[in-house]
């Protein structure tokens, strides 16, 4: 069975500073990988997503995620952090055997952006 | 392009009553699948529906239903309403039922009291 583990449940960080946030998974194969955002009371922006081919995938709002199958990895990363990227971030996973469509998400990591 | 849309947004009901929550795809977008999200438990898949047909079903009492209408509009229902399933029901869309990108409504929160 999938299952997404993130690690850090809460993160603070400098605005300008580098963030990287982490995202391990568990699965038979490779699977699809996506991080999606969410802001208070809102719904979830997808970020980016891996489906194939090149394993350092660009997203909106300068996010970057290098997928690395030997360590079962999908760590999302951008090199100045802005005071509106302060949210909710989750890391999910779709099964790409099976067809099925529904995702499994992690627990989610809460950034923190101080002045 | 108009994203998921997801009505009511906000809705407070009693327990032992009902509850239908409505989602519009995005135009184009066949697969629906409808999310849970808790503080206790996080985001948990309910079901998907294409093609009118459910595909797939997460692990919920049957009191959890879903449709799909032929326009790929979908409802869920949610009967007996328990104190519990207060959260936020999150829609998404995507145009197939694998390997394409799954986009998410704003969600209906749902409060029971």
């Amino acid at each position: 069975a999938q299952s997404v583990t993130q690690p850090d449940i809460h993160i603070t960080v400098s605005e300008g500073a580098s963030l990287e946030l982490r995202c391990n998974y568990s699965y038979g194969a490779t699977p699809y990988l996506f991080w999606y955002v969410q802001s208070p009371g809102q719904g979830l922006q997808l970020l980016l997503k891996y489906f194939s081919g090149d394993t350092l995938v660009q997203g909106i709002k300068g996010f970057e995620a290098e997928f690395k199958r030997s360590q079962s990895s999908f760590n999302l990363r951008k090199p100045s952090v802005h005071w509106s990227d302060a949210a909710e971030y989750f890391c999910a996973v779709g099964a790409r055997q099976t067809g099925a469509n529904n995702l499994f998400f992690g627990t989610g990591t809460r950034l923190t952006v101080i002045p | 392009k108009a994203g998921v849309t997801q009505t009511p947004r906000y809705l407070i009901k009693t327990r032992g009553q009902q509850v239908t929550l409505s989602c519009s795809p995005i135009s184009g977008h066949r697969s629906v699948s409808w999310y849970q999200q808790t503080p206790g438990q996080g985001l948990q898949f309910l079901f998907e529906y294409f093609s009118e047909t459910q595909r797939n079903k997460g692990n919920f009492p049957g009191r959890f239903s879903g449709r799909q209408f032929s326009n790929s509009r979908s409802e869920m229902n949610v009967s007996t309403l328990e104190l519990g399933d207060s959260a936020l029901y999150l829609c998404a869309s995507s145009q197939q039922p694998s390997g394409n990108t799954i986009y998410f409504g704003e969600g209906s929160w749902l409060t029971v009291v």
